[in-house]
Protein backbone atom coordinates (compact mmCIF):
# COMPACT_ATOMS: atom_id res chain seq x y z
CA UNK A 1 0.00 0.00 0.00
CA UNK A 2 1.14 3.41 -0.58
CA UNK A 3 -0.74 5.06 1.98
CA UNK A 4 -1.43 8.98 1.29
CA UNK A 5 0.33 10.42 -0.83
CA UNK A 6 0.50 13.93 -2.65
CA UNK A 7 0.95 15.60 -5.71
CA UNK A 8 3.15 17.91 -6.36
CA UNK A 9 6.28 17.40 -4.03
CA UNK A 10 7.28 21.37 -4.77
CA UNK A 11 5.84 24.08 -6.56
CA UNK A 12 6.85 28.08 -7.12
CA UNK A 13 3.64 30.09 -7.97
CA UNK A 14 3.47 33.71 -8.69
CA UNK A 15 1.06 36.23 -6.36
CA UNK A 16 -2.08 35.71 -8.03
CA UNK A 17 -1.84 32.37 -9.81
CA UNK A 18 -4.29 29.27 -9.29
CA UNK A 19 -3.24 26.13 -8.40
CA UNK A 20 -5.19 22.39 -6.96
CA UNK A 21 -2.75 20.52 -4.52
CA UNK A 22 -3.60 16.34 -4.99
CA UNK A 23 -4.02 13.56 -2.12
CA UNK A 24 -4.98 10.55 -2.25
CA UNK A 25 -5.10 7.69 0.07
CA UNK A 26 -5.80 3.51 -0.33
CA UNK A 27 -6.58 2.87 2.81
CA UNK A 28 -10.17 3.84 2.65
CA UNK A 29 -10.44 5.91 4.93
CA UNK A 30 -13.19 8.17 5.24
CA UNK A 31 -11.73 11.10 6.98
CA UNK A 32 -9.22 13.23 5.18
CA UNK A 33 -7.33 16.69 5.90
CA UNK A 34 -5.50 19.61 4.49
CA UNK A 35 -3.17 21.19 6.98
CA UNK A 36 -0.75 24.10 6.44
CA UNK A 37 2.75 23.98 8.33
CA UNK A 38 4.79 27.38 9.25
CA UNK A 39 8.15 27.52 10.90
CA UNK A 40 8.08 26.94 14.52
CA UNK A 41 4.41 26.12 14.59
CA UNK A 42 2.40 22.87 14.46
CA UNK A 43 -0.06 21.86 12.27
CA UNK A 44 -3.10 24.42 11.29
CA UNK A 45 -6.06 22.86 9.67
CA UNK A 46 -7.35 24.33 6.55
CA UNK A 47 -10.31 22.06 5.26
CA UNK A 48 -11.34 18.66 6.36
CA UNK A 49 -14.02 16.16 4.80
CA UNK A 50 -15.79 13.20 7.38
CA UNK A 51 -16.76 11.44 3.68
CA UNK A 52 -17.14 11.50 0.42
CA UNK A 53 -19.11 14.72 -1.53
CA UNK A 54 -18.34 16.26 2.15
CA UNK A 55 -16.13 19.21 2.81
CA UNK A 56 -16.00 21.75 6.01
CA UNK A 57 -14.17 24.55 6.85
CA UNK A 58 -10.79 24.25 9.64
CA UNK A 59 -8.98 26.73 11.65
CA UNK A 60 -7.64 28.58 8.64
CA UNK A 61 -9.84 28.47 5.47
CA UNK A 62 -9.65 31.47 4.04
CA UNK A 63 -8.12 31.38 0.54
CA UNK A 64 -8.26 27.56 -0.05
CA UNK A 65 -11.17 25.40 -1.34
CA UNK A 66 -11.23 21.85 -1.77
CA UNK A 67 -13.10 18.92 -3.14
CA UNK A 68 -13.98 15.26 -2.21
CA UNK A 69 -15.62 13.70 -5.23
CA UNK A 70 -14.18 10.36 -4.40
CA UNK A 71 -13.34 8.87 -1.32
CA UNK A 72 -9.68 8.03 -1.64
CA UNK A 73 -8.71 11.78 -3.56
CA UNK A 74 -9.34 15.29 -1.58
CA UNK A 75 -7.78 18.21 -3.45
CA UNK A 76 -6.90 21.55 -2.41
CA UNK A 77 -7.08 24.62 -4.35
CA UNK A 78 -5.67 27.88 -4.14
CA UNK A 79 -7.72 30.24 -6.13
CA UNK A 80 -5.43 33.54 -5.63
CA UNK A 81 -1.88 32.78 -4.51
CA UNK A 82 -0.15 35.48 -1.87
CA UNK A 83 3.01 35.30 -0.46
CA UNK A 84 1.04 34.33 3.00
CA UNK A 85 0.20 31.01 1.38
CA UNK A 86 3.93 29.88 0.95
CA UNK A 87 3.83 27.15 3.49
CA UNK A 88 4.45 23.04 3.76
CA UNK A 89 1.29 21.83 2.98
CA UNK A 90 -0.30 17.97 4.76
CA UNK A 91 -2.45 15.90 3.79
CA UNK A 92 -3.97 13.32 6.50
CA UNK A 93 -6.51 10.62 6.76
CA UNK A 94 -8.14 8.57 9.46
CA UNK A 95 -9.94 5.33 8.97
CA UNK A 96 -13.31 6.67 10.74
CA UNK A 97 -12.97 9.45 12.70
CA UNK A 98 -11.47 12.39 14.52
CA UNK A 99 -10.73 9.93 17.70
CA UNK A 100 -8.24 7.99 15.39
CA UNK A 101 -4.63 8.42 14.53
CA UNK A 102 -4.04 9.72 11.42
CA UNK A 103 -1.75 9.01 8.52
CA UNK A 104 -0.12 11.97 6.44
CA UNK A 105 1.40 12.16 3.11
CA UNK A 106 4.91 13.45 2.54
CA UNK A 107 3.76 16.83 1.86
CA UNK A 108 4.34 19.98 -0.43
CA UNK A 109 6.37 22.93 -0.30
CA UNK A 110 4.76 25.90 -1.78
CA UNK A 111 6.55 29.07 -2.72
CA UNK A 112 4.84 32.36 -3.81
CA UNK A 113 6.69 34.72 -4.90
CA UNK B 1 -7.10 28.48 22.73
CA UNK B 2 -7.95 24.29 23.30
CA UNK B 3 -4.31 23.81 21.66
CA UNK B 4 -2.18 21.84 23.20
CA UNK B 5 1.83 23.05 24.37
CA UNK B 6 4.50 21.31 24.43
CA UNK B 7 7.71 21.88 26.90
CA UNK B 8 10.13 22.55 26.28
CA UNK B 9 10.17 23.98 22.51
CA UNK B 10 13.72 22.07 22.30
CA UNK B 11 16.21 19.90 23.96
CA UNK B 12 19.56 18.55 22.88
CA UNK B 13 20.83 15.26 25.33
CA UNK B 14 22.86 13.15 24.12
CA UNK B 15 22.93 9.20 23.32
CA UNK B 16 21.90 7.29 25.92
CA UNK B 17 20.14 9.43 28.05
CA UNK B 18 16.24 9.74 28.56
CA UNK B 19 14.07 12.32 26.98
CA UNK B 20 11.39 13.78 28.47
CA UNK B 21 8.71 15.95 26.87
CA UNK B 22 5.21 17.29 27.87
CA UNK B 23 2.09 18.43 26.52
CA UNK B 24 -0.59 20.69 28.00
CA UNK B 25 -3.79 21.38 27.31
CA UNK B 26 -7.23 23.42 28.43
CA UNK B 27 -10.20 21.58 27.94
CA UNK B 28 -11.06 18.06 28.88
CA UNK B 29 -10.40 15.60 25.77
CA UNK B 30 -11.35 12.50 24.45
CA UNK B 31 -7.88 10.89 23.62
CA UNK B 32 -4.43 12.49 23.02
CA UNK B 33 -2.08 11.40 20.82
CA UNK B 34 2.35 11.55 20.50
CA UNK B 35 3.72 12.18 16.71
CA UNK B 36 7.39 12.56 15.65
CA UNK B 37 8.22 13.86 12.26
CA UNK B 38 11.84 14.03 10.95
CA UNK B 39 12.95 17.00 9.26
CA UNK B 40 11.26 17.26 5.35
CA UNK B 41 8.68 14.83 6.22
CA UNK B 42 5.32 14.06 7.22
CA UNK B 43 4.36 13.28 10.62
CA UNK B 44 4.17 9.65 12.21
CA UNK B 45 1.70 8.84 14.79
CA UNK B 46 3.27 7.12 17.86
CA UNK B 47 0.92 6.77 20.56
CA UNK B 48 -2.48 7.54 21.74
CA UNK B 49 -3.57 7.29 25.48
CA UNK B 50 -7.39 7.85 25.98
CA UNK B 51 -9.04 9.65 28.63
CA UNK B 52 -9.99 6.73 31.04
CA UNK B 53 -6.18 5.60 30.70
CA UNK B 54 -3.13 7.05 32.74
CA UNK B 55 0.13 5.41 31.39
CA UNK B 56 0.92 3.51 28.01
CA UNK B 57 4.03 1.78 26.63
CA UNK B 58 4.76 1.35 22.90
CA UNK B 59 8.77 -0.05 23.09
CA UNK B 60 11.06 2.44 24.13
CA UNK B 61 8.50 4.98 24.43
CA UNK B 62 6.15 5.30 27.62
CA UNK B 63 3.07 8.28 27.44
CA UNK B 64 1.67 9.39 30.49
CA UNK B 65 -1.78 11.40 31.26
CA UNK B 66 -2.64 13.19 33.99
CA UNK B 67 -6.27 14.51 33.33
CA UNK B 68 -6.82 16.36 36.22
CA UNK B 69 -3.36 18.55 35.77
CA UNK B 70 -4.24 18.66 32.02
CA UNK B 71 -1.04 17.52 31.21
CA UNK B 72 0.69 14.56 29.23
CA UNK B 73 4.44 13.92 29.14
CA UNK B 74 6.22 11.17 26.61
CA UNK B 75 9.28 9.66 27.59
CA UNK B 76 12.00 7.87 25.27
CA UNK B 77 14.50 5.76 26.81
CA UNK B 78 18.13 5.43 26.19
CA UNK B 79 17.56 7.61 23.15
CA UNK B 80 19.88 7.07 20.00
CA UNK B 81 20.61 9.48 17.07
CA UNK B 82 17.93 8.54 14.93
CA UNK B 83 15.13 9.93 17.33
CA UNK B 84 16.36 13.06 16.41
CA UNK B 85 13.49 14.75 15.20
CA UNK B 86 10.18 16.87 16.17
CA UNK B 87 7.32 15.74 18.42
CA UNK B 88 4.18 16.85 18.83
CA UNK B 89 1.14 16.06 20.86
CA UNK B 90 -2.24 16.33 19.66
CA UNK B 91 -5.47 16.52 21.79
CA UNK B 92 -8.47 15.81 20.92
CA UNK B 93 -12.12 16.87 22.09
CA UNK B 94 -15.56 15.71 21.82
CA UNK B 95 -16.55 18.62 20.33
CA UNK B 96 -18.57 19.14 16.92
CA UNK B 97 -16.73 20.59 13.93
CA UNK B 98 -12.98 20.16 14.13
CA UNK B 99 -11.76 18.70 17.63
CA UNK B 100 -8.54 17.92 16.87
CA UNK B 101 -5.22 19.86 17.58
CA UNK B 102 -1.92 20.13 17.58
CA UNK B 103 0.36 22.06 19.37
CA UNK B 104 3.45 23.91 18.15
CA UNK B 105 5.94 21.02 19.09
CA UNK B 106 9.32 19.98 20.31
CA UNK B 107 12.54 19.55 18.71
CA UNK B 108 14.73 16.96 20.13
CA UNK B 109 18.47 16.61 19.32
CA UNK B 110 19.95 13.47 19.98
CA UNK B 111 24.11 14.23 19.63
CA UNK B 112 26.27 11.10 19.65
Amino acid sequence: NAGVTQTPKFRVLKTGQSMTLLCAQDMNHEYMYWYRQDPGMGLRLIHYSVGEGTTAKGEVPDGYNVSRLKKQNFLLGLESAAPSQTSVYFCASSAVSWYYEQYFGPGTRLTVT
Amino acid sequence: SQQGEEDPQALSIQEGENATMNCSYKTSINNLQWYRQNSGRGLVHLILIRSNEREKHSGRLRVTLDTSKKSSSLLITASRAADTASYFCATVFDNYGQNFVFGPGTRLSVLP
